[in-house]
């Protein structure tokens, strides 16, 4: 089954620093989905990620793939306190099945 | 487009009584999941409609879960016997099978057995 992991599992970083959340996934996944949730709110989606060396841009966000690394990043440029939220990677096996499976997710505090 | 709509939104039940949620996807979405969500987790899937079919369940789905999706667009999902262990909350997304890839995921309905 796929396992999706996320690092660091908790980030306090200060406004206008860059950083970057690792999605590492453990076998062939046909897509990566990135997701933001606020507290006590439902999940809202940020990127869909379809082919190797794919990258998307959004604002002060920014995702990319690597398939053959198993590898996803979620990378914050100049943060700001709007973006304190926890942020989740998912992804799904190739074929056989419809379950997306979640990372564990990144609990992200920007101080002001 | 309204968006993926849960009801109720909060629900407070005595163990042992059944409850039910309801999830109206976003109009034109075949495709529908149903996840739980506990506090500090991430989402874990459930089940899977694509249209009415019911094509996916989770092992770690005991026989008091039931799902439903009767005529492919809303979908129900009941809860027999509740149980402490099943206080969370409750996530339903939809999305469309040919147009984008984008699964949008309903406010969610928090469940509480006491």
């Amino acid at each position: 089954e796929l396992k999706v992991e996320q690092n660091p599992l908790f980030l306090s970083m200060q406004e206008g620093k860059n950083y970057t959340i690792y999605c590492n996934y453990s076998t062939t996944s046909d897509r990566l989905y990135w997701y933001r949730q606020d507290p006590g709110k439902s999940l809202e989606s940020l990127f869909v990620l379809l082919s190797n060396g794919a990258v998307k841009q959004e604002g002060r966000l920014m995702a990319s793939l690597d398939t053959k690394a198993r590898l996803s990043t979620l990378h914050i440029t100049a943060a700001v306190h709007d973006l304190s939220a926890t942020y989740f990677c998912a992804g799904k096996l190739t074929s056989g099945t419809y379950k997306y499976i979640f990372g564990t997710g990144t609990r992200l505090k920007v101080l002001a | 487009d309204t968006g993926v709509s849960q009801d109720p939104r909060h629900k407070i039940t005595k163990r042992g009584q059944n409850v039910t949620f309801r999830c109206d996807p976003i109009s034109e979405h075949n495709r529908l999941y149903w996840y739980r969500q506990t506090l500090g987790q991430g989402p874990e899937f459930l089940t899977y409609f694509q249209n009415e079919a019911q094509l996916e369940k989770s092992r770690l789905l005991s026989d008091r879960f039931s799902a439903e999706r009767p005529k492919g667009s809303f979908s129900t999902l009941e809860i027999q016997r509740t149980e402490q262990g099943d206080s969370a909350m409750y996530l339903c997304a939809s999305s469309h099978q040919w147009v984008g890839n984008t699964i949008y995921f309903g406010e969610g309905s928090w469940l509480t057995v006491v």
